[in-house]
């Protein structure tokens, strides 16, 4: 079974600049998430979909991070305009059950780094 | 969801047991107990979860105390691959709920040869 595909692996830009991360879930997982992990830190939850609808972005800086699932497959998470603290390692992860689900599979993440 | 504590960073020989604890004493009666780990350069891994029997599978065994204010995990014979951040989440499962999996800085286990 493939597992959660995220790209680009690496992403090097200049603050300001705009980025865009894309993620394709496991198939036939319905709900899918975007985890932020600044270094040293744990992952920080920033968007929950449930299909193609939001369950939970109350973490998301609304104000330059956007997220889209359109079709209630894959995902893109994009950042305009970045800042340095936007640096950090962006984890999509998907689960096969509702929102209640606690078994998450998690891609190997997009590092950015915002100079 | 309830809080966590876990120790920041252990070791353990290669072939040993690791126990790896958890503190989580202001659980609720239906937040379970959650445990991921994250390789170095690697998304988390979900290892095993519980609510207040114990659990084992392939990976390792989940104590949960009588009065599941604590647990541990055990992983029976450690091998230099499970050096790894291991994160400890407890969470409301409800069928439904909307409940976050909420990362700690989770306790990073060395394993030495």
């Amino acid at each position: 079974e493939a597992g959660v595909a995220q790209s680009p692996r690496y992403k090097i830009i200049e603050k300001r600049q705009s980025v865009a991360f894309w993620c394709n879930p496991i198939s036939g997982h319905a709900t899918l998430y975007w985890y932020q992990q600044i270094l040293g830190q744990g992952p920080k939850l920033l968007i929950q979909f449930q299909n193609n609808g939001v369950v939970d972005d109350s973490q998301l800086p609304k104000d330059r991070f956007s997220a889209e699932r359109l079709k209630g497959v894959d995902s893109t998470l994009k950042i305009q305009p970045a800042k340095l603290e936007d640096s950090a390692v962006y984890l999509c992860a998907s689960s096969p059950g509702g929102p209640g689900s606690g078994e998450l599979f998690f891609g190997e993440g997009s590092r950015l780094t915002v100079l | 969801d309830a809080k966590t504590t876990q120790p920041p960073s252990m070791d353990c020989a290669e072939g040993r047991a690791a126990n790896l604890p958890c503190n989580h004493s202001t659980i609720s009666g239906n937040e379970y107990v959650y445990w991921y780990r994250q390789i170095h350069s690697q998304g988390p891994q979900y290892i095993i979860h519980g609510l207040k029997n114990n659990e084992t599978n392939e990976m390792a065994s989940l104590i949960i105390t009588e009065d599941r204010k604590s647990s541990t995990l055990i992983l029976p014979h450690a091998t230099l691959r499970d050096t790894a951040v291991y994160y400890c989440i407890v969470r409301v499962a409800l069928i439904g709920a909307n409940s976050k999996l909420t990362f700690g800085k989770g306790i990073t286990l060395s394993v030495r040869p």
